[in-house]
């Protein structure tokens, strides 16, 4: 079935680092979504790509929608520690109604 | 806008208890919950998928006589785990499809986190 691949599973940074995370698979996407979830919440939607070469930001969010439509990366510029928390890479399954979530990259900015 | 909230945020338990979870659209009406349920340091599980009026479909290896959903409005589904025992432990996620919203878009409760003793 449909797999989302997200790297780095973790990442350790200091405050005001850029950070870098992707997510990929082996299967075409038509939307891209990505989420934060902070500890004990549920996820909150960051961004959504919905064409392929489509690059959007959000504040120090910047998400590209890969041009062969099998990978995102997500960008957070000059992090602070609020930035903390995991973010998933989702997208709706082909011919279904259900959204497949990635693994999670987990952020850790030290102030 | 696109505001979804759950209740309770929290529920401890005995075993051999049922809990019930409320789901609700606050500033939007909910053409489709999702049920999801997430262990530590793990990605969202689907559970279920529930449109309001008719029967939930359930995630293979999910029991729907363990987790009975019930989505009576377009702006709440609920959620009862029966007999609950320790290894239902978990924190339980919906979220929230809704009109004037693209399909892909989903809103996330806040999660209620239900530990069984």
């Amino acid at each position: 079935g449909q797999q989302l691949n997200q790297s780095p599973q973790s990442m350790f940074i200091q405050e005001g680092e850029d950070v870098s995370m992707n997510c990929t698979s082996s299967s075409i996407f038509n939307t891209w979504l990505w989420y934060k979830q902070d500890p004990g919440e549920g996820p909150v939607l960051l961004i959504a790509l919905y064409k392929a070469g489509e690059l959007t930001s959000n504040g120090r969010l910047t998400a590209q929608f890969g041009i062969t439509r099998k990978d995102s990366f997500l960008n957070i510029s000059a992090s602070i520690p609020s930035d903390v928390g995991i973010y998933f890479c989702a997208g709706p399954q082909a011919g279904g109604f259900k959204t497949i979530f990635g693994a999670g990259t987990r952020l850790f900015v030290k102030a | 806008g696109a505001v979804v909230s759950q209740h309770p945020s929290w529920v401890i338990c005995k075993s051999g208890t049922s809990v019930k979870i409320e789901c609700r659209s606050l500033d939007f009406q909910a053409t489709t919950m999702f049920w999801y349920r997430q262990f530590p340091k793990q990605s969202l599980m689907l559970m279920a998928t529930s449109n309001e009026g008719s029967k939930a479909t359930y995630e293979q290896g999910v029991e729907k006589d363990k987790f009975l959903i019930n989505h009576a409005s377009l702006t709440l589904s609920t959620l009862t785990v029966t007999s609950a025992h320790p290894e239902d432990s978990s924190f339980y996620i919906c979220s929230a499809v809704g009109q004037g919203y693209s399909y892909n878009e989903q809103f996330f409760g806040p999660g209620t986190r239900l530990t069984v003793l």
